[in-house]
Protein backbone atom coordinates (compact mmCIF):
# COMPACT_ATOMS: atom_id res chain seq x y z
CA UNK A 1 0.00 0.00 0.00
CA UNK A 2 1.31 3.24 -1.13
CA UNK A 3 1.13 5.84 1.94
CA UNK A 4 2.61 9.14 1.99
CA UNK A 5 2.86 10.80 5.58
CA UNK A 6 3.46 14.68 6.31
CA UNK A 7 5.10 15.92 9.29
CA UNK A 8 4.64 18.45 11.47
CA UNK A 9 0.45 17.84 11.39
CA UNK A 10 -0.02 21.26 12.72
CA UNK A 11 2.47 24.66 12.51
CA UNK A 12 1.86 27.55 14.35
CA UNK A 13 5.35 30.44 13.97
CA UNK A 14 5.52 34.07 13.59
CA UNK A 15 5.41 36.42 10.63
CA UNK A 16 8.81 36.70 9.13
CA UNK A 17 10.24 32.81 10.42
CA UNK A 18 10.86 29.85 8.11
CA UNK A 19 9.52 26.35 7.97
CA UNK A 20 9.74 23.03 6.22
CA UNK A 21 7.16 20.66 5.99
CA UNK A 22 8.39 16.72 5.23
CA UNK A 23 6.45 14.23 3.00
CA UNK A 24 7.67 10.84 2.82
CA UNK A 25 6.86 7.11 2.01
CA UNK A 26 8.68 3.89 1.65
CA UNK A 27 7.14 3.93 -2.48
CA UNK A 28 8.94 5.66 -4.97
CA UNK A 29 6.57 7.30 -6.96
CA UNK A 30 7.00 8.68 -10.21
CA UNK A 31 6.24 12.13 -9.30
CA UNK A 32 4.68 14.22 -5.94
CA UNK A 33 2.95 17.73 -6.07
CA UNK A 34 2.40 20.12 -3.52
CA UNK A 35 -1.03 21.96 -3.12
CA UNK A 36 -2.06 24.31 -0.52
CA UNK A 37 -6.11 24.46 0.58
CA UNK A 38 -7.85 26.98 2.46
CA UNK A 39 -10.93 26.36 4.77
CA UNK A 40 -13.80 25.18 2.81
CA UNK A 41 -12.25 25.21 -0.68
CA UNK A 42 -10.42 22.56 -2.83
CA UNK A 43 -6.53 22.12 -3.30
CA UNK A 44 -5.02 24.38 -5.50
CA UNK A 45 -1.77 22.77 -7.35
CA UNK A 46 1.47 24.64 -5.92
CA UNK A 47 4.26 22.83 -8.29
CA UNK A 48 4.92 18.89 -9.71
CA UNK A 49 8.29 17.50 -8.94
CA UNK A 50 9.02 15.16 -11.43
CA UNK A 51 12.58 13.99 -11.71
CA UNK A 52 14.77 13.00 -8.48
CA UNK A 53 17.34 15.54 -6.50
CA UNK A 54 15.35 18.36 -8.12
CA UNK A 55 14.74 21.38 -6.95
CA UNK A 56 11.95 24.12 -7.32
CA UNK A 57 11.29 27.64 -6.31
CA UNK A 58 8.20 29.52 -6.31
CA UNK A 59 8.88 32.87 -5.12
CA UNK A 60 9.98 32.32 -1.10
CA UNK A 61 8.26 28.39 -1.40
CA UNK A 62 11.31 26.07 -2.43
CA UNK A 63 10.43 21.94 -3.21
CA UNK A 64 12.80 19.45 -3.29
CA UNK A 65 12.13 15.72 -4.60
CA UNK A 66 14.83 13.58 -2.97
CA UNK A 67 17.25 11.71 -4.89
CA UNK A 68 15.01 7.67 -4.82
CA UNK A 69 11.67 9.89 -4.94
CA UNK A 70 10.39 8.67 -2.16
CA UNK A 71 10.49 12.37 -0.21
CA UNK A 72 9.83 15.57 -0.33
CA UNK A 73 10.13 18.89 1.09
CA UNK A 74 8.33 22.32 1.11
CA UNK A 75 10.42 25.11 2.44
CA UNK A 76 8.86 28.52 3.15
CA UNK A 77 11.35 31.62 3.59
CA UNK A 78 10.02 34.56 5.31
CA UNK A 79 6.55 33.03 5.99
CA UNK A 80 3.68 35.86 5.66
CA UNK A 81 -0.02 35.95 7.21
CA UNK A 82 -1.08 34.70 3.45
CA UNK A 83 0.99 31.57 3.97
CA UNK A 84 -1.54 30.38 6.10
CA UNK A 85 -3.45 27.13 5.22
CA UNK A 86 -3.52 23.37 4.49
CA UNK A 87 -0.11 22.20 2.30
CA UNK A 88 -0.72 18.62 0.89
CA UNK A 89 1.60 16.70 -0.75
CA UNK A 90 0.21 14.05 -3.35
CA UNK A 91 1.80 11.20 -5.45
CA UNK A 92 0.21 9.13 -8.29
CA UNK A 93 -1.07 5.68 -7.27
CA UNK A 94 -1.63 2.44 -8.84
CA UNK A 95 -5.84 3.21 -9.55
CA UNK A 96 -4.96 6.38 -11.92
CA UNK A 97 -5.82 8.26 -8.54
CA UNK A 98 -3.53 10.88 -6.05
CA UNK A 99 -2.55 9.17 -3.01
CA UNK A 100 -2.53 12.56 -0.17
CA UNK A 101 -0.59 12.88 2.79
CA UNK A 102 -3.01 14.33 5.59
CA UNK A 103 -1.22 17.64 5.24
CA UNK A 104 0.35 19.95 7.46
CA UNK A 105 -1.70 22.85 9.06
CA UNK A 106 0.60 26.09 8.75
CA UNK A 107 -0.52 29.42 10.66
CA UNK A 108 1.26 32.07 10.28
CA UNK A 109 0.25 34.86 12.78
CA UNK A 110 1.52 38.90 12.11
CA UNK B 1 -10.38 29.85 -19.54
CA UNK B 2 -12.58 28.25 -16.11
CA UNK B 3 -11.39 25.75 -14.01
CA UNK B 4 -12.94 22.55 -12.35
CA UNK B 5 -16.70 23.87 -11.32
CA UNK B 6 -18.89 21.73 -9.14
CA UNK B 7 -21.93 21.77 -7.80
CA UNK B 8 -24.47 22.49 -5.14
CA UNK B 9 -21.81 24.22 -2.97
CA UNK B 10 -23.72 22.72 -0.11
CA UNK B 11 -26.42 20.29 0.33
CA UNK B 12 -28.01 19.42 3.65
CA UNK B 13 -29.40 15.82 3.81
CA UNK B 14 -30.99 13.31 5.82
CA UNK B 15 -29.88 10.06 7.22
CA UNK B 16 -31.51 7.79 4.17
CA UNK B 17 -31.65 9.93 1.69
CA UNK B 18 -29.78 9.85 -1.68
CA UNK B 19 -27.29 12.84 -2.76
CA UNK B 20 -26.56 13.62 -6.21
CA UNK B 21 -23.30 16.14 -6.74
CA UNK B 22 -21.82 17.50 -9.94
CA UNK B 23 -19.11 18.30 -11.63
CA UNK B 24 -17.86 20.01 -14.83
CA UNK B 25 -14.39 19.52 -16.31
CA UNK B 26 -11.52 22.56 -17.35
CA UNK B 27 -13.21 22.08 -20.85
CA UNK B 28 -10.57 19.58 -22.93
CA UNK B 29 -9.83 17.26 -20.19
CA UNK B 30 -11.50 13.39 -20.09
CA UNK B 31 -10.73 12.40 -16.83
CA UNK B 32 -12.84 13.10 -14.03
CA UNK B 33 -12.02 12.16 -10.38
CA UNK B 34 -14.12 12.04 -7.15
CA UNK B 35 -12.50 12.21 -3.55
CA UNK B 36 -13.97 12.95 0.00
CA UNK B 37 -12.32 14.86 2.27
CA UNK B 38 -13.93 14.02 6.01
CA UNK B 39 -12.43 15.98 9.16
CA UNK B 40 -9.49 14.38 10.38
CA UNK B 41 -9.10 11.51 7.44
CA UNK B 42 -7.11 13.58 4.62
CA UNK B 43 -8.76 13.12 0.82
CA UNK B 44 -9.56 9.63 -0.21
CA UNK B 45 -9.65 8.42 -3.35
CA UNK B 46 -13.32 7.51 -4.51
CA UNK B 47 -13.79 7.62 -8.23
CA UNK B 48 -12.20 8.08 -11.76
CA UNK B 49 -14.18 8.33 -14.55
CA UNK B 50 -12.36 8.88 -18.28
CA UNK B 51 -14.35 8.80 -21.60
CA UNK B 52 -17.54 7.82 -20.13
CA UNK B 53 -16.27 4.69 -18.74
CA UNK B 54 -16.16 3.97 -14.69
CA UNK B 55 -11.67 3.25 -14.59
CA UNK B 56 -11.09 2.55 -11.04
CA UNK B 57 -12.73 2.83 -7.28
CA UNK B 58 -11.91 3.48 -3.97
CA UNK B 59 -11.99 1.50 -0.96
CA UNK B 60 -15.65 3.16 -0.78
CA UNK B 61 -19.27 0.86 -0.84
CA UNK B 62 -21.61 0.59 -3.87
CA UNK B 63 -24.00 2.85 -2.48
CA UNK B 64 -21.55 5.30 -3.50
CA UNK B 65 -21.30 5.43 -7.45
CA UNK B 66 -21.27 8.07 -10.29
CA UNK B 67 -21.64 8.34 -14.23
CA UNK B 68 -19.23 10.24 -16.62
CA UNK B 69 -21.46 12.38 -19.55
CA UNK B 70 -20.49 12.61 -23.28
CA UNK B 71 -19.67 16.14 -22.31
CA UNK B 72 -17.32 14.95 -19.51
CA UNK B 73 -19.22 16.28 -16.83
CA UNK B 74 -19.59 13.93 -14.17
CA UNK B 75 -22.17 13.02 -11.28
CA UNK B 76 -21.57 11.60 -8.07
CA UNK B 77 -24.51 9.66 -6.71
CA UNK B 78 -24.62 8.53 -2.98
CA UNK B 79 -28.00 6.48 -2.11
CA UNK B 80 -28.75 5.74 1.99
CA UNK B 81 -26.92 8.45 3.28
CA UNK B 82 -25.46 7.88 6.60
CA UNK B 83 -24.24 10.34 9.60
CA UNK B 84 -20.33 9.54 8.55
CA UNK B 85 -20.91 10.55 4.67
CA UNK B 86 -20.86 14.16 6.25
CA UNK B 87 -17.33 15.29 4.45
CA UNK B 88 -16.46 17.87 1.46
CA UNK B 89 -16.85 15.96 -1.82
CA UNK B 90 -13.86 17.31 -4.16
CA UNK B 91 -13.75 16.85 -7.93
CA UNK B 92 -10.46 17.16 -10.02
CA UNK B 93 -10.27 16.84 -13.70
CA UNK B 94 -6.81 16.13 -15.75
CA UNK B 95 -6.18 16.18 -19.32
CA UNK B 96 -5.60 12.01 -19.29
CA UNK B 97 -4.67 9.35 -17.74
CA UNK B 98 -0.94 9.04 -17.17
CA UNK B 99 0.15 9.40 -13.62
CA UNK B 100 1.84 12.19 -14.49
CA UNK B 101 -1.06 14.37 -15.64
CA UNK B 102 -1.32 17.08 -13.10
CA UNK B 103 -5.24 16.94 -11.68
CA UNK B 104 -6.95 20.11 -10.89
CA UNK B 105 -10.02 20.50 -8.24
CA UNK B 106 -12.91 22.21 -8.23
CA UNK B 107 -14.16 24.17 -5.07
CA UNK B 108 -15.97 21.02 -3.43
CA UNK B 109 -19.33 20.36 -2.28
CA UNK B 110 -20.10 20.50 1.64
CA UNK B 111 -22.36 17.49 2.28
CA UNK B 112 -24.06 17.46 5.95
CA UNK B 113 -26.18 14.45 6.94
CA UNK B 114 -28.26 15.40 9.78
Amino acid sequence: TQLLEQSPQFLSIQEGENLTVYCNSSSVFSSLQWYRQEPGEGPVLLVTVVTGGEVKKLKRLTFQFGDARKDSSLHITAAQPGDTGLYLCAGGGSQGNLIFGKGTKLSVKP
Amino acid sequence: EAGVTQSPTHLIKTRGQQATLRCSPISGHTSVYWYQQALGLGLQFLLWYDEGEERNRGNFPPRFSGRQFPNYSSELNVNALELEDSALYLCASSLGTSRQETQYFGPGTRLLVL
